[in-house]
């Protein structure tokens, strides 16, 4: 069974400049996460899915970041424009719903911003 | 708020035992996770408490609290290959249902 699929590895871009992260969950698992991991430190909640449906953003800066999930199956994550600060390895999680399931996560996607 | 604590880094030699901790406070507690992360990759699964009391998993186990709102992870007869970090993760449910929420980790150095 295919794991968590995130695309690209590795971006590097200029700051003011737009990017956007690709996440395929695991075939059949309704919850997706978003995280960034800022180095050193733990991974940052930034929006969950149930199906299509954003369920908790609270934590997604909405004036810079935005994300969607069409079908409740693939995931995208979209920074414009990002800033330095943004530099951070963004992590895609599914799990299955309901009860106490394991999340498993993808390679992450390395974002360098100059 | 939410809140979740680890040491930052601890180090142990090789065929030692360490005890990694991590309190909590949280509301919605459901059940909480540890993960292993080794440098550059993605974080994978250890093991997880629901109830009170010691899950063993070979040369992991990992225990619950949820009066105290304290875990611990135990790695037994330590290798190289565990230098890592570990990540302490609570479950939290609420109205939209469950939620993965991580501490900082711990980043633990093994030597010979």
């Amino acid at each position: 069974e295919a794991g968590v699929v995130q695309s690209p590895r590795y971006k590097i871009i200029e700051k003011k400049q737009p990017v956007a992260f690709w996440c395929n969950p695991i075939s059949g698992h309704n919850t997706l996460y978003w995280y960034r991991q800022n180095l050193g430190q733990g991974p940052e909640l930034l929006i969950r899915y149930e199906n299509e449906e954003a369920v908790d953003d609270s934590q997604l800066p909405k004036d810079r970041f935005s994300a969607e999930r069409l079908k409740g199956v693939d995931s995208t994550l979209k920074i414009q424009p990002a800033e330095l600060g943004d530099s951070a390895v963004y992590l895609c999680a599914s799990t299955s719903t309901g009860g106490i399931a394991e999340a498993f996560f993808g390679q992450g996607t390395r974002l360098t911003v100059v | 708020g939410q809140n979740i604590d680890q040491p930052t880094e601890m180090t142990a030699t090789e065929g030692a035992i360490v005890q990694i901790n991590c309190t909590y406070q949280t509301s919605g507690f459901n059940g909480l996770f540890w993960y292993q992360q080794h440098a550059g990759e993605a974080p994978t699964f250890l093991s997880y408490n629901v109830l009170d009391g010691l899950e063993e998993k070979g040369r992991f186990s990992s225990f619950l609290s949820r009066s105290k709102g304290y875990s611990y992870l135990l790695l037994k007869e330590l290798q190289m290959k565990d230098s890592a970090s570990y990540l302490c993760a609570v479950i939290l449910r609420g109205q939209a249902g469950t939620a993965l929420i991580f501490g900082k980790g711990t980043t633990l150095s093994v030597s010979s």
